[in-house]
């Protein structure tokens, strides 16, 4: 069963060009959340996502941040007209559905330098 | 989410056990507490969960205090590999609640060869 696959791993990207992220969740899997950690930062929560719905997005920026999960395919994180602060690690992680809390699973990240 | 305190760094050397501390004193009864772990430059990776006893896996053991209010997680004997920030994360039960971890600075441990 592959784990959590993100891509690309690494982007660069000019100020105000648009970062497009992809995360595909392990099989079976219908939850996604995207956190992002900021050089020499702890991670931060973004948003949560289920099949075609947004659940939680407390931690998307107001504005150019947006994220969807559609039916088919997978998890995009959408960052528009980037700036030099939005240089971080992006992580998606998924997890089972069903009741109770369960354990996330991490895929590897998106380093994004905005240049 | 409840507040998890954490030390920032732990030193251990190679194949002695480490133990990890936690405090949690503002914990409520519907909340498990979780920990991650993240190797550098990878995305976190699941350790261990418990809500009142102690609970062992392949990976590690969890020992929670009789009042919940701290807990330790231990690596029986810790290998290079173990270099990593460990994060203790406490998560409620209770419906609505947000699934989201809510991350803290964590204990950066180094193991020394």
């Amino acid at each position: 069963n592959a784990g959590v696959m993100q891509n690309p791993r690494h982007l660069v990207r000019r100020r105000g060009q648009e970062a497009r992220l992809r995360c595909s969740p392990m099989k079976g899997h219908s939850h996604v959340y995207w956190y992002r950690q900021l050089p020499e930062e702890g991670l931060k929560f973004m948003v949560y996502l289920q099949k075609e719905n947004i659940i939680d997005e407390s931690g998307m920026p107001k504005e150019r941040f947006s994220a969807e999960f559609p039916k088919e395919g997978p998890s995009i994180l959408r960052i528009q007209q980037v700036v030099r602060g939005d240089s971080a690690a992006y992580f998606c992680a998924s997890s089972p559905p069903g009741q109770g809390r369960r354990q996330q699973y991490f895929g590897p990240g998106t380093r994004l330098t905005v240049t | 989410d409840a507040k998890t305190t954490q030390p920032n760094s732990m030193e251990s050397n190679e194949e002695e056990p480490v133990h990890l501390p936690c405090n949690h004193s503002t914990i409520s009864g519907t909340d498990y507490i979780h920990w991650y772990r993240q190797l550098p430059s990878q995305g976190p990776e699941y350790v261990i969960h418990g809500l009142t006893s102690n609970v062992n896996n392949r990976m590690a053991s969890l020992a929670i205090a009789e009042d919940r209010k701290s807990s330790t997680l231990i690596l029986h004997r810790a290998t290079l590999r173990d270099a990593a920030v460990y994060y203790c994360i406490l998560r409620s039960l209770t419906q609505g609640g947000s699934e989201k971890l809510v991350f803290g600075k964590g204990t950066k441990l180094t193991v020394n060869p």
